[in-house]
């Protein structure tokens, strides 16, 4: 159980672009779902968290009109990268965390990541 | 605010050689502890995690992390390590509480040698 889905799993768009990706939870209802950037060789970084039917909370530094998260519901968080650019290029990463108030709800479980490639 | 620091970013070990990954935090108030494997161009899979009880935890797949509240620290041990063990190791902490979001370490890559 507490499987993520991420697609698509390698995208390649051009400058100016803008790309969408989607985050699945398959198996289980997540109220908040979050989204992570990892750059080659690097940690994750935390963009932002996001409950469904609420906005998303972003992180410091992190420009919420570029990057455009949506929960619309409790299976599904999107991200699209708006008017992509080379830097913007990078792994990106969701997961997504279940209610309640037992311990485990505390647990996010990942997804297989989307590689984000832009020319 | 908390933060992690894995004290090694790289580890190469020999195949059934014991590794320990070092993680220590710092928070001001009680923490969810993880340690994440990522293999190459995959997402994070959850290895281990200490909520509360035994300070030892175990995974099934060898795996051992011991949480050590006043060292602030949740070291991860394997007594034998397989060539599959190669990959990237992530500590993360999160406050007990709600919205908790994670912190990860900057990451342990373990090469492992035949």
């Amino acid at each position: 159980g507490a499987v993520v889905s991420q697609h698509p799993s390698r995208v390649i768009c051009k400058s100016g672009t803008s790309v969408k990706i989607e985050c699945r939870s398959l198996d289980f209802q997540a109220t908040t779902m979050f989204w992570y950037r990892q750059f080659p060789k690097q940690s994750l970084m935390l963009m932002a968290t996001s409950n469904e039917g609420s906005k998303a909370t972003y992180e410091q530094g992190v420009e919420k009109d570029k990057f455009l998260i949506n929960h619309a519901s409790l299976t599904l968080s999107t991200l699209t990268v708006t008017s992509a650019h080379p830097e913007d290029s990078s792994f990106y990463i969701c997961s997504a965390r279940g209610g309640g108030g037992r311990e485990d709800a505390y647990e996010q479980y990942f997804g297989p990541g989307t590689r984000l490639t832009v020319t | 605010a908390q933060s992690v620091t894995q004290l090694d970013s790289q580890v190469p070990v020999f195949e059934e050689a014991p590794v320990e990954l070092r993680c220590n935090y710092s928070s001001s108030v009680s923490v969810y502890l993880f340690w994440y494997v990522q293999y190459p161009n995959q997402g994070l899979q959850l290895l281990l995690k200490y909520l509360s009880g035994s300070t030892l935890v175990e995974s099934i797949n060898g795996f051992e992390a011991e949480f050590n509240k006043s060292q602030t620290s949740f070291h991860l041990r394997k007594p034998s390590v397989h060539i599959s063990d190669t990959a990237e190791y992530f500590c993360a902490v999160s406050r007990k509480a709600a919205g908790n979001k994670l912190t990860f370490g900057g990451g342990t890559r373990v090469l492992v040698k035949p």
